[in-house]
């Protein structure tokens, strides 16, 4: 199993430039969710989904859009970069909320906004 | 605001020596998670605790969740240069799910 897959790893945008964070998971989870992690700092979720068709807010939704046609997809779209969003980006996915094996990581997106 | 808090921030500790980080919250939640990220690397699940006073083991790492189910610890006993990394908690409290702030270990050889 591959489990959360993340492209691209690294990537550098100009302000105003817009990307889409691809995450794909071989799990069959329902739960999706889409992280940022500032230097030093805690996660702070952006969008997560509990299934496909099904997406709703974080505490960080704005500047950002995600969609999930699919079980295993759930990109997270940047429109319009701003040097604030330069962070490290974490996909997860889990089979349920509260599930007693936890949420399963990717490996992260490292974005710069410059 | 932020609903799970995490004390220390910061932890060095020489080698072999314990180490402790507690996870507080504001309100009750009704499981506690534990992470562990290295360094450039992701968070990786450790545990889940769900009963209150519960206390789990896995090898040197203890873990406890508070009787009032507000509080969590993480213990590690004689500590290694590969338990490196930040420890996160996070817990749910009603529809939410938050991740504390992480507390940051460096084991000195």
């Amino acid at each position: 199993n591959a489990g959360v897959t993340q492209t691209p790893k690294f990537r550098i945008l100009k302000i105003g430039q817009s990307m889409t964070l691809q995450c794909t998971q071989d799990m069959n989870h329902n739960y999706m969710y889409w992280y940022r992690q500032d230097p030093g700092m805690g996660l702070k979720l952006i969008y997560y989904s509990v299934g496909a068709g099904i997406t709703d807010k974080g505490e960080v939704p704005n500047g950002y859009n995600v969609s999930r046609s699919t079980t295993e997809d759930f990109p997270l779209r940047l429109e319009l970069a701003a040097p604030s969003q330069t962070s490290v980006y974490f996909c997860a996915s889990s089979g349920y909320r509260d599930s007693p094996y936890g949420y399963t990581f990717g490996s992260g997106t490292r974005l710069t906004v410059v | 605001g932020q609903q799970v808090m995490q004390i220390p921030q910061y932890q060095h500790v020489q080698e072999g020596e314990d180490f402790t980080t507690y996870c507080n919250s504001s309100t009750t939640l009704s499981n506690i998670q534990w992470y562990k990220q290295r360094p450039g690397g992701h968070p990786v699940f450790l545990i889940q605790l769900v009963k209150s006073g519960e206390v789990k083991k896995q090898k040197r790492l203890t873990f406890q969740f508070g009787e009032a189910k507000k509080n969590s610890s993480l213990h590690i006993t004689a500590t290694q240069t590969t338990d490196v990394g930040t420890y996160f908690c996070a817990g749910s409290t009603g529809n939410q799910f938050y991740f504390g702030t992480g507390t940051s270990l460096t084991v000195i050889p």
